[in-house]
């Protein structure tokens, strides 16, 4: 089945860019969705189809998706964004859903 | 405003058996197909299973299948996950999730959870 690889973590200081990517076999050709879990909460979706944003998630988080890598990209980083990221594609040839290992981002 | 609620989890021994429940409100819950994802202690998230709106699809991960079995009652806007043969590899905060109405594999609400532990 597909697999997505994670780094397991980042580190970034406040106000800089945080890239955390998602490494799978030929990803650019499926359709990525970002997750944010704050420690004690329920995962938030934070990017989804690649680039999307829901509604109240501030512009600062965007996402790419091309050959092998997709990577979530947050600008101007804020403690508050301290939390583990987790990426997620639906594999259609398994009807599964699969979640990468998950990237811990450490405001310093 | 959308909300999901977990109820069901508690303490087990192995080879026993559990029945969790989400009980969903604030959306058309008949229009939306759903999930249980789950997270270890320590560990990533792991998607368990999957339910259709009209129930004519349910999908399991390999880890739960034969042992697992999904269902939803649109009338009482709930879906239901029965455990069963549970083992010391099933415990985790188990997560009811709505699946996005628009963005093919999405998951954009998520419960609280609710803990599942499989010890002697």
């Amino acid at each position: 089945s597909f697999a997505l690889t994670q780094t397991p973590s980042v580190s970034v200081t406040p106000g800089q860019t945080a890239r955390i990517p998602c490494g799978g076999d030929n990803i650019g050709t499926r359709t990525v969705h970002w997750y944010q879990q704050r420690p004690g909460q329920a995962p938030v979706l934070v990017v989804f189809d690649d680039s999307d944003r829901p509604s109240g998630i501030p512009e600062r988080f965007s996402g790419s998706n091309s050959g092998n890598t997709a990577t979530l990209t947050i600008s101007r980083v804020e403690a508050g964004d301290e939390a583990d990221y987790y990426c997620q594609v639906w594999d259609n040839s398994s009807d599964h859903w699969v979640f990468g290992g998950g990237t811990k981002l450490t405001v310093l | 405003d959308v909300q999901l609620v977990e109820s069901g989890g508690g303490l087990v021994q192995p080879g026993g058996s559990l029945r969790l429940s989400c009980e969903a409100s604030g959306f058309a819950f008949s229009d939306y197909e759903m999930n249980w994802v789950r997270q270890a202690p320590g560990k990533g998230l792991e998607w368990v299973s999957y339910i259709s709106t009209t129930v004519s699809a349910k999908y399991y991960a390999d880890s739960v299948k034969g042992r697992f079995t999904i269902s939803r009652d649109n009338a009482k806007n709930s879906i239901y996950m029965q455990m069963d043969s549970l083992r010391v590899e099933d415990t985790a905060v188990y997560y009811c999730v709505r699946s996005h109405d628009s963005a093919v594999g999405a998951f954009d609400f998520w419960g609280p959870g609710t803990m599942v532990t499989v010890s002697s």
